[in-house]
């Protein structure tokens, strides 16, 4: 199975800050990733395919980059409304799909 | 809209058995790949399996820890996406939730296994 290692788990940061998080693949994925964002109680929404491509309807606020095993993931400011766990997804090789064990953001 | 809607969560006793549905609309239910991926309270996501479209044989995939136990079906004539749950244990309590290709999601239903 293809093992997801993000981080980091958890981060505090500034409203207007430039958040980062990284993913890591344990074997070449291409670019077969996805970033989901899920608020408390609800459902993942995802923000980013395919590595790098912006959901329709996302702010242009998030973005992703990468290929092959290493991955980011880029709040360019962030914003009270982003406050949330966001999971990395790959989808190279299932089963089985495999997520990152998740990064909870939160505002200093 | 694209809308994802599961039913059939609840309270069963360990060793029990529990069918969930997902009902579509609002795209080509029979064009898509479906998943089931579930949430264990306070934990994070796992994908628990896949059903592809006609056009890939209907061919299913699950994960190592329910495969044998958990079974994925669906019926394009109802839009409807199944999850037959067999010889349950505690460790399947969860929220599960049906993605359609991964990119929209319900918003879930609760199965507590516990006696």
């Amino acid at each position: 199975d293809i093992q997801m290692t993000q981080s980091p788990s958890s981060l505090s940061a500034s409203v207007g800050d430039r958040v980062t998080i990284t993913c890591q693949a344990s074997q070449d994925i291409s670019n077969y990733l996805n970033w989901y964002q899920q608020k408390p109680g609800k459902a993942p929404k995802l923000l980013i395919y395919d590595a790098s491509n912006l959901e329709t309807g996302v702010p242009s606020r998030f973005s992703g980059s990468g290929s092959g095993t290493d991955f980011t993931f880029t709040i360019s400011s962030l914003q009270p409304e982003d406050i949330a766990t966001y999971y990395c997804q790959q989808y190279d090789n299932l089963p089985p799909i495999t997520f990152g064990g998740g990064t909870k953001v939160e505002i200093k | 809209e694209v809308q994802l809607v599961e039913s059939g969560g609840g309270l069963v006793q360990p060793g029990g058995s529990l069918r969930l549905s997902c009902a579509a609309s609002g795209f080509t239910f029979s064009d898509h790949y479906m998943d089931w991926v579930r949430q264990a309270p306070g934990k994070g996501l796992e994908w628990v399996g896949r059903t592809r479209n006609k056009a890939n044989s209907y061919t299913t995939e699950y994960a190592a820890s329910v495969k044998g136990r958990f079974t994925i079906s669906r019926d394009d004539s109802k839009n409807s996406l199944y999850l037959q749950m067999n010889s349950l244990k505690t460790e399947d309590t969860a929220v599960y939730y049906c993605a359609s290709q991964m990119d929209v999601w319900g918003k879930g239903t609760t199965v507590t296994v516990s006696s």
